[in-house]
């Protein structure tokens, strides 16, 4: 039991580059969640899913695109990448209300 | 929509010293609450929660937090902190489906 994955851990961009983030869990939780995290800011939600085939927008989902094909995954994308998009973003799955975090992406976008 | 207010950016405390980090939300119906802790380099990991019952909860690594529902508050507590204490702290609040973080409290611990 791997609980939640991330691919990849480290990745830099150049801005207008594309990407796709990777989040798994093998727990066979209904929600996942995407965060960015940034000094002082705490996490802000980006997107969620409540099940597999649904999105929706989060408190900061300009920029970020996100899809749930399978259950078990929750993909973030990045159309376009700017300098704005650099941080650290984790993804979350969630069991009996208490998410559950994966280890997290370090995104710089140069 | 929720908020949540963590009051300080950076604790310092020496070894043995007790802590108490101050978190406050702002929301009218029922929560969860909830404290996690992110060691340098690491993913957050919950230290514990908060549904209902018994307003004293106690976590892993002796952390208890209080909820005080008058207050809007859900303090967190630790009679002796440790050197591997030293970590960012942060209160959230659950309310419709979203989780809803604080800007965090990094505690440094000194030997």
């Amino acid at each position: 039991n791997a609980g939640v994955t991330q691919t990849p851990k480290f990745r830099v961009l150049k801005t207008g580059q594309s990407m796709t983030l990777l989040c798994a869990q093998d727990m066979n939780h209904e929600y996942m969640y995407w965060y960015r995290q940034d000094p002082g800011m705490g996490l802000r939600l980006i997107h969620y899913s409540v099940g597999e085939g649904t999105t929706a927008k989060g408190e900061v989902p300009d920029g970020y695109n996100v899809s749930r094909l399978k259950k078990q995954n929750f993909l973030l994308g990045l159309e376009s990448a700017a300098p704005s998009q650099t941080s650290v973003y984790f993804c979350a799955s969630r069991a009996s209300d208490t998410q559950y975090f994966g280890p997290g992406t370090r995104l710089t976008v140069l | 929509a929720q908020s949540v207010s963590q009051h300080n950016h950076h604790v310092i405390l020496s070894e043995a010293a007790s802590l108490e980090l101050g978190c406050n939300y702002s929301y009218g119906g029922t929560v969860n609450l909830f404290w996690y802790v992110q060691y340098p380099g690491q993913h957050l990991q919950l230290l514990l929660k908060y549904f209902s019952g018994d307003p004293l909860v106690k976590g892993i690594k002796g952390f208890e937090a209080e909820f005080i529902k008058s207050k809007f508050s859900f303090n967190l507590r630790k009679p002796s902190v440790q050197w591997s204490d030293t970590a960012e702290y942060f209160c959230a609040v659950n309310a419709r489906r979203q989780l809803t973080f604080g800007k965090g409290t990094k505690l440094s611990v000194i030997p």
